[in-house]
């Protein structure tokens, strides 16, 4: 039983467009979600959370939306660039006691 | 300030033979993890410590996986034996603390077990 889902395996979008990433839970108790970034032969890299006291959470072209009723987050990337394609995982976890990550999704952005 | 070391890179063994892998955190970072990534999948946490102590291994296959953290710095995760399942990247993660959410990861070791 996935706690994390991220239902889009791939996406492809046009450089200076705005990429959308999403992400959905379960665990009503996941109260600290954040988005990691991953290239190829590296291990993941943290990018942007956001605690679920907050419905945004902005670090320059990187935005993170949460919708605590919907059970629902999604990463906005604006605008997007070639160096930033790579496979982008929501991971959650419950006051630091339990960190689940979802199955990631591999964006890709054309010149 | 240096990331994450893990070693080796890259592992290939046959079925039933021993495996280690070894990982070095971020210097003064008290909380370490291990996970397995399995293809297309996400990291699955098998053991978190805060300093030299397991503080989570409700996900370790206890009969053939193994950890240590002796001196609450570096780790060591263990495999005997291998089985042809366990082929995968291990990482290794580190954070300041146990209440800190954010964690920082090593590249990995890719494990192929034939």
């Amino acid at each position: 039983d996935q706690q994390v889902k991220q239902n889009s395996p791939s996406l492809s979008v046009q450089e200076g467009r705005i990429s959308i990433l999403n992400c959905d839970y379960t665990n009503s108790m996941f109260d600290y979600f954040l988005w990691y970034k991953k290239y190829p032969a590296e291990g993941p890299t943290f990018l942007i959370s956001i605690s679920s006291i907050k419905d945004k959470n902005e670090d320059g072209r990187f935005t993170v939306f949460l919708n605590k009723s919907a059970k629902h987050l999604s990463l906005h990337i604006v605008p997007s660039q070639p160096g930033d394609s790579a496979v982008y995982f929501c991971a959650a976890s419950d006051y630091g006691q339990n960190f689940v990550f979802g199955p990631g999704t591999r964006l890709s952005v054309l010149p | 300030e240096a990331g994450v070391v893990q070693s080796p890179r890259y592992k290939i063994i046959e079925k039933k033979q021993p495996v280690a892998f070894w990982c070095n955190p971020i210097s003064g970072h008290n909380t370490l993890y291990w996970y397995r990534q399995n293809l297309g999948q996400g990291p699955e946490l098998l053991i978190r410590y805060e300093n030299e102590e397991a503080v989570d291994d409700s996900q370790l296959p206890k009969d053939r996986f193994s950890a240590e953290r002796l001196k609450g710095v570096d780790s060591t995760l263990k495999i005997q034996p291998a089985e042809l399942g366990d082929s995968a990247v291990y990482l290794c993660a580190s954070s300041p603390t146990l209440d800190t959410d954010t964690q920082y990861f090593g590249p990995g070791t890719r494990l192929t077990v034939l």
